[in-house]
């Protein structure tokens, strides 16, 4: 199975654009997810299939791709987007299914 | 509205079975593929199983053999059964619908608040 690689952290004054890296040789072959969770709350996804925002997500959470890294972007960052997020992969080989999830990287906003 | 409410996590000693249950309200859990996620305390989100809408189910390497996905459709819940539960296996367990883009390849759209299980004697 793939593993994924990310920072453990990151920090940013508010206002400031933030970028999350997310690393792995199954990235070029799979889309990536990304997730959001807070302290004592459930994760929340805020990107799918590399770049696609939910319905419901603020337009300052981006999403690229290029060969072997996928990247998180928040532009200007808020105090409340500090929290930790995790990329994700669907992996799959005949009958083999696995999820992956990175490690998990925490925004810190300054 | 849409959610997830997960129940029956508690203690249990090691070797010990538990059933975790997760109770959808808003839409269908078997029209839609449906997992579990655990994540140990301090530690990061790790993938348990996950149940297709056609019935088929994948495990992680860690559980297989000891945990079982389920659904029961007449009650709009999945379940998690536990098996010769290990210390390791204390975890947050959520309990997440997958949003499908293609076959093999889903993200977790809806997620519930989670249920704890601790193992230890």
């Amino acid at each position: 199975s793939y593993d994924l690689t990310q920072p453990p952290s990151v920090s940013v004054s508010p206002g400031q654009t933030a970028r999350i890296t997310c690393s792995g040789d199954a990235l070029p072959k799979q889309y990536a997810y990304w997730y959001q969770q807070k302290p004592g709350q459930a994760p929340v996804l805020v990107i799918y299939k590399d770049s696609e925002r939910p319905s419901g997500i603020p337009e300052r959470f981006s999403g690229s791709s290029s060969g072997t890294t996928v990247t998180l972007t928040i532009s200007g960052v808020q105090a409340e987007d500090e929290a930790d997020y995790y990329c994700q992969i669907a992996d799959s080989s005949g009958t083999y299914k696995n999820v992956v999830f990175g490690g998990g990287t925490k925004l810190t906003v300054l | 509205e849409v959610q997830l409410v997960e129940s029956g996590g508690g203690l249990v000693q090691p070797g010990g079975s538990l059933r975790v249950s997760c109770a959808a309200s808003g839409f269908t859990v078997n029209s839609n593929y449906m997992a579990w996620v655990r994540q140990a305390p301090g530690k990061g989100l790790e993938w348990v199983s996950i149940l297709y809408s056609g019935g088929s189910t994948y495990y992680a390497d860690s559980v297989k053999g000891r945990f079982t996905i389920s659904r029961h459709n007449s009650k709009n819940t999945l379940y998690l059964q536990m098996n010769s539960l290990r210390t390791e296996d204390t975890a947050v367990y959520y309990c997440a619908r997958a949003l499908v883009i293609l076959e093999w390849s889903y993200a977790f759209d809806l997620w519930g608040q989670g249920t704890m299980v601790t193992v230890s004697s």
